[in-house]
């Protein structure tokens, strides 16, 4: 049982260049989320799903694409990075999206973009 | 909308000794509040969680949290800190999993 996992680690784009992040995770999980991680800011939800073929807007949509084709995937995408999208990006899943079901976190992905 | 502030960037201690971080946090409602710890390369890991009931909430690894409505305050404590519980530490809030609100992080260092 591994969790959540994410890839990949490490990642060193140039401005304007395009990726995908891929989530996975084993626990069955309906919801699905994306953050990023700045520094003195915390977490910020980029997007979430609550189940396979739906996404939806968290607090920092903008520049961000998302699909989740498959219940235990959740890619997260760069159509043309941008240097303000360096950052940490964290992915979690859940149970149910109530405060009660509990986020399980991957390690991150640490990106870079020049 | 919710809000958390963490007043204390980063916090140093001697192992052995007590810590307290501090959370406040601004809501509307009936608050939703969370402790969660980063080690170093790691996910966020839930310590402890307060909803309703027990002003006083027990976590994992020996922390515990106290709600104080009057204050707006939700600090982590935990009476004798190891050389493993150096890590960050957010506070967040929130009404559901798509509606939390983080705080910015406690950093904290462990001496010997």
């Amino acid at each position: 049982n591994a969790g959540v996992t994410q890839t990949p680690k490490f990642r060193v784009l140039k401005t304007g260049q395009s990726m995908t992040l891929l989530c996975a995770q084993d626990m069955n999980h309906e919801y699905m989320y994306w953050y990023r991680q700045d520094p003195g800011m915390g977490l910020r939800l980029i997007h979430y799903s609550v189940g396979e073929g739906t996404t939806a807007k968290g607090e920092v949509p903008d520049g961000y694409n998302v699909s989740r084709l498959k219940k235990q995937n959740f890619l997260l995408g760069l159509e043309s990075a941008a240097p303000s999208q360096t950052s940490v990006y964290f992915c979690a899943s859940s149970y149910g999206g109530r405060a009660t079901d509990t986020q399980y976190f991957g390690p991150g992905t640490r990106l870079t973009v020049l | 909308a919710q809000s958390v502030t963490q007043p204390d960037i980063h916090i140093t201690v001697s192992e052995g000794a007590s810590l307290e971080l501090r959370c406040n946090y601004s809501y509307g409602a009936t608050p939703y509040l969370f402790w969660y710890v980063q080690s170093p390369g790691q996910g966020l890991q839930l310590l402890l969680k307060y909803f309703s009931g027990d002003t006083l909430v027990q976590g994992i690894k020996g922390f515990e949290a106290e709600f104080k409505r009057s204050q707006s305050s939700f600090n982590l404590r935990k009476p004798s800190v190891h050389w493993s519980d150096a890590a960050e530490y957010f506070c967040a809030v929130g009404a559901g999993n798509n509606d939390m609100r983080f705080g910015a992080g406690t950093r904290l260092t462990v001496k010997p």
